[in-house]
């Protein structure tokens, strides 16, 4: 079974400071990791995914997240916040191929604040 | 192109109705997930359809149930609402070529059960 543990439901940073949201996952196999993220009363949109090769992944709108094996780790950073980043944050995880068509298993989620 | 689109966005039930929400995915997309979000239990997977066959299904009792038409277009249906029916229910859609098949999400159809 996979589980993806986000510390933090709600993280409040300044504009302009640096963004961290944690993200810890369990995986018996080799995981897919994935950051979307939730604008109120809209579906999930893709901030980036990890799969194989590099560990350090870039996605939109400024954010990366690096994935630690060592540490079953996947945090997002972003170097400095915008106004527009506020939002719910999902850390998900599945497996390649196998059983596990359509199945991402997500954490609780991390509401970003961001005061100006 | 046109992105993932769920209808109705908005609908209110009564406890022991039905109901069914309607999921277009992207244009060439063929395999459609399904997943039921709240503020208690988060997000949860219910059910994906490849080929009009449902191929994996989440821990939900069989109240819940889909299809997908021989377009890709899907459908579920929940008999008997609870209260506890109520919830965003989401639709993904994704091509299932190779690698890793990133899911891209409909805006949600949002029921409430009174």
């Amino acid at each position: 079974a996979q589980s993806v543990t986000q510390l933090g439901s709600h993280v409040s940073v300044s504009e302009g400071a640096l963004v961290l949201l944690r993200c810890n996952y369990s995986s018996s196999v080799p995981p897919y990791l994935f950051w979307y993220v939730q604008y109120p009363n809209q579906g999930l949109q893709l901030l980036l995914k990890y799969t194989t090769g590099a560990t350090l992944v870039k996605g939109i709108n400024g954010f990366e997240a690096e994935f630690k094996k060592s540490e079953t780790s996947f945090h997002l950073t972003k170097p400095s916040a915008h106004m527009s980043d506020a939002a719910e944050y999902f850390c998900a995880v599945t497996s390649p191929g196998g059983t596990s068509y359509g199945k991402l298993t997500f954490g609780q989620g991390t509401i970003l604040t961001v005061h100006p | 192109k046109a992105g993932v689109t769920q209808t109705p966005r908005y609908l209110i039930k009564t406890r022991g109705q039905q109901v069914t929400l309607s999921c277009s995915p992207i244009s060439g997309h063929r395999s459609v997930s399904w997943y039921q979000q709240t503020p208690g239990q988060g997000l949860q997977f219910l059910f994906e359809y490849f080929s009009e066959t449902q191929r994996n299904k989440g821990n939900f009792p069989g109240r819940f149930s889909g299809r997908q038409f021989s377009n890709s277009r899907s459908e579920m249906n929940v008999s008997t609402l609870e209260l506890g029916d109520s919830a965003l229910y989401l639709c993904a859609s994704s091509p299932m070529t190779s690698g890793a098949n990133v899911l891209t999400f409909g805006a949600g159809s949002r029921l409430t059960v009174l």
